[in-house]
This record gives C-alpha cells, sequence and structure tokens, in this order.
C-alpha cells in the first residue's frame, strides 16, 4: 500500500523558473513531513521539513506548503538553477522515525 | 562532526550467499535506521535500532536482520541472498526527528 503518493515522476524547468512537487498522503497519524534531494551516488540529503501545525515553511529558495485537511503537501523551488537538478523524494513519518517515502521526482533544470 | 559512513560501498554476491553490511552513525546519535532502495520501489524502510535494540520493522522477510551494538554502529545482514535483494542499502542516523543519510551500499547480486 503506497501510502505518499509524488507527482510529477520527472520534471523540467526552465533556469530561474519555479519547481513544484507534490505529494498526497493518507494516514493522518503522519505527523512530520520533510523533502529530501539526492544527486545520483549519494544517499538522501535533508532540505527542508515541516509539522502538521503550521501551513509553509521557507527556507532560502525552498518552500513547503501544507494542506492538513486535504492530505497534501508541496516543494517550491524558487528561481530553480541548473544545480538543484536531482531527485527528489517527499516522506512522511511519526515521530521522526519510520520515514515512508514517496516515489520521487526526477527534476531537471535547462540553463 | 562527520557524516554516517557505510561500508563498504559497493558488494557483489551471488545468489545463495549471505552479506553484512555496516553502519557508524553521527557521533551521538543512538538511532540507527536501514531503508533499501530500488528503481522498482522506491525507498523502503527496514528496520530501525535504538540503544541496541530493534524499535521498529519494516514489511521485509526475515532473511533480513540487523543489530546494533553500544558504540550506537549497526550491521544489517541478509542471508540466502536473492537477485531482487539488489539495491541500494542506506543507513540514516536521528537526531531530533530528523534522518541524516549515509552514501549507501550498492549491493549488487548475480
Amino acid at each position: 500500500q503506497q501510502q505518499v503518493k509524488q507527482s510529477p515522476q520527472s520534471l523540467i524547468v526552465q533556469k530561474g523558473g519555479i519547481s513544484i512537487i507534490n505529494c498526497a498522503y493518507e494516514n493522518t497519524a503522519f505527523d512530520y513531513f520533510p523533502w529530501y534531494q539526492q544527486f545520483p551516488g549519494k544517499g538522501p540529503a535533508l532540505l527542508i521539513a515541516i509539522r502538521p501545525d503550521v501551513s509553509e515553511k521557507k527556507e532560502g529558495r525552498f518552500t513547503i506548503s501544507f494542506n492538513k485537511s486535504a492530505k497534501q503537501f508541496s516543494l517550491h523551488i524558487m528561481d530553480s538553477q541548473p544545480g538543484d537538478s536531482a531527485t527528489y523524494f517527499c516522506a512522511a513519518a511519526t515521530w521522526g522515525n519510520m520515514l515512508t517515502f514517496g516515489g520521487g521526482t526526477r527534476l531537471m533544470v535547462k540553463p | 562532526k562527520a557524516g554516517v559512513t557505510q561500508t563498504p560501498r559497493y558488494l557483489i554476491k551471488t545468489r545463495g550467499q549471505q552479506v553484512t553490511l555496516s553502519c557508524s552513525p553521527i557521533s551521538g546519535h543512538r538511532s540507527v535506521s536501514w531503508y533499501q532502495q530500488t528503481p522498482g520501489q522506491g525507498l523502503q524502510f527496514l528496520f530501525e535500532y535504538f540503544s541496541e535494540t530493534q524499535r521498529n520493522k519494516g514489511n521485509f522477510p526475515g532473511r533480513f536482520s540487523g543489530r546494533q551494538f553500544s558504540n550506537s554502529r549497526s550491521e544489517m545482514n541478509v542471508s540466502t541472498l536473492e537477485l531482487g535483494d539488489s539495491a541500494l542499502y542506506l543507513c540514516a542516523s536521528t537526531h531530533t526527528d530528523t534522518q541524516y543519510f549515509g552514501p549507501g551500499t550498492r549491493l549488487t547480486v548475480l
């Protein structure tokens, strides 16, 4: 049972544009929602995370929007750069453990 | 602080063999989790250890096992390897809800 659905699977954005990746979850017990960035040959690296008590969190060019009633959250990458080209994973967990990952989005930012 | 280290980085085994992977968490982190990453199934949780005790377990067969030592280092073992066990095995150490991943061990089963 896939508890976290992520879309799109792949995304091509022009340099300077906005990249938007969406995730939906089913388990209402989830209370921690991180986003990870993974480059080829590397492990996932935490980008930004949010808890359900806030609707938005921004760190630099990265913003998470969270809609608790719709059980959806999204990652926005502003002013996308070629260096942002990577695979992005959303995840959900209770108490920060046992991360359930979305299927991943391969982002390509064209110069 | 040094990050999460995993050894070996690459491993080739044949069907039926067993394998042991090692993970050293970030200094001071007591929780270690293991994940399997494959193109078909994505990232899947294997198990989590805290203070030498398995605290959570994912939906994997009993061929997959792990343990944690008193210094928080962890090992995972896969017995009777199958072709489908070929994957990137990732270890993560946790501090205040944040999981920090190592570079992974790429296991190829022939």
